[in-house]
């Protein structure tokens, strides 16, 4: 499978815990994004990447969150101390170019559950 | 500000039927308009784009149209199929305040029923 793809699948975490997601992009594509995607909603910028720099962060994003992309290729996302409002799915996204018209290929994401 | 408002929330049709789904910017710098269908327990997909030289795009069944003055575009399906059911979210990008982003719609769920 050639796609976008998110280990693991599903998180169930208690509260206070810290949680790490990986997101493998499709290998030729330099920009890699996080969203994030509660029930009902659509899904909601927290950060992307261009290469291996993260240009931009959500202002609403918690100090708690954290994203890296070394290399330039997978990108991991942290959460510290979860909160039951983390509890969402997690959806990383790739694409190739240097602007916002290309298209996005999402992966399956994490669904997370902070108890 | 950065919004894209989605209307409806949820539609429901007989198969054969048209759809329509609205969306709306307030980012007059927007250039790009995609939609993307997910379907239950699945990943969004791109079905249809425009970009903001062009007024309508059609793909088979179905189209986008774009309104820049009035900061709108709207998804059209035609002869809808029970298939077409799904979760339909337009997206278009921000730059307000140097600070760039795509962001997406709340979502209209579509369904069609046979």
């Amino acid at each position: 499978d050639t796609g976008v793809s998110q280990d693991p699948r599903h998180k169930i975490t208690k509260r206070g815990q810290n949680v790490t997601f990986r997101c493998d992009p499709i290998s030729e594509h330099n920009r890699l994004y996080w969203y994030r995607q509660t029930l009902g909603q659509g899904p909601e910028f927290l950060t992307y990447f261009q290469n291996e720099a993260q240009l931009e962060k959500s202002r609403l994003l918690s100090d708690r969150f954290s994203a890296e992309r070394p290399k330039g290729s997978f990108s991991t996302l942290e959460i510290q101390r979860t909160e039951q409002g983390d509890s969402a799915m997690y959806l990383c996204a790739s694409s190739q170019g240097e602007s916002f018209t290309e298209k996005l290929f999402f992966g399956s994401g994490t669904q997370l559950s902070v108890l | 500000g950065e919004n894209v408002e989605q209307h409806p929330s949820t539609l429901s049709v007989q198969e054969g039927d048209s759809a329509v789904i609205k969306c709306t910017y307030s980012d007059s710098a927007s250039n790009y308009f995609p939609w993307y269908k997910q379907e239950l327990g699945k990943r969004p997909q791109l079905i249809i784009d425009i970009r903001s030289n062009v007024g309508e795009k059609k793909d088979q069944r179905i189209a986008v149209t774009l309104n820049k003055t009035a900061k709108h575009f709207s998804l059209h399906i035609t002869e809808t199929q029970p298939e077409d059911s799904a979760v339909y979210f337009c997206a278009a990008p921000s730059f307000s305040g140097g600070y760039n982003k795509l962001i997406f719609g709340a979502g209209t769920r579509l369904a069609v029923h046979p």
